[in-house]
């Protein structure tokens, strides 16, 4: 049972544009969220979080949306640039994120220069 | 350095050995974690340590798997009787009770 879905295997963007990585969830236990990058031969590099208090974060050029009524999040990243260039894992916990991380299979990103 | 280390980085074993891996987490991190990768996949869970208490065992940690994390401090991972579906990346990633979790940069262990 796939509780946290990427349904996108892989996206592609012109530089300078909006990525949009979505993600799935069907636990409604769940009240962290966290996107990480994961380029290869490494291991995952924390992006960004929310918790399920909040609709909305961000970092710099990293946005995350939580829709929780649509068990959904989304990960915005303005302006895009080719070093976003990676796999992204949207990842899920509950207890306030101090349970496991339950991931998803990834979204393969690809920014054109 | 001061990020999580995995050791070895790569490892070739042949179906029947056992292998162990080790991991050195962020030094004031408490909690330990152990994920395991295959390809086209996220990372799944395999077990977690809170100091040397190991707190939670995930169904994929079959008998042949054991971790342990003796003082607190790094911890081990080993597979007896390996075989080849064991192939994957083992991932460690430590953490504060309340914080993200940081991840290695992963064993990637292939059985022959």
């Amino acid at each position: 049972d796939q509780q946290v879905k990427q349904n996108s295997p892989s996206l592609s963007v012109q530089e300078g544009r909006i990525s949009i990585l979505n993600c799935d969830y069907t636990n409604s236990m769940f009240d962290y969220f966290l996107w990480y990058k994961k380029y290869p031969a490494e291991g995952p590099t924390f992006l960004i979080s929310i918790s399920s208090i909040k609709d909305k974060n961000e970092d710099g050029r990293f946005t995350v949306f939580l829709n929780k009524s649509a068990k959904h999040l989304s990960l915005h990243i303005v302006p895009s640039q080719p070093g976003d260039s990676a796999v992204y894992f949207c990842a899920a916990s509950r207890d306030s994120g101090t349970y496991k991380y339950i991931f998803g299979t990834g979204t393969r990103l690809k920014v054109l220069a | 350095d001061t990020g999580v280390s995995q050791d070895p980085r790569h490892k070739i074993t042949k179906r029947g050995q056992n292998v162990t891996f080790r991991c050195d987490p962020i030094s004031e991190h408490n909690r330990l974690y152990w994920y395991r990768q295959t390809l086209g996949q996220g990372p799944e869970f395999l077990t977690y340590f809170q100091n040397e208490a190991q707190l939670e065992k995930s169904r994929l940690l079959s008998d042949r798997f054991s971790a342990e994390r003796p003082k607190g401090s790094f911890s081990t991972l080993e597979i007896q009787r390996t075989e080849q579906g064991d192939s994957a990346m083992y991932l460690c990633a430590s953490s504060l009770v309340h914080n993200e979790q940081f991840f290695g940069p992963g064993t990637r262990l292939t059985v022959l």
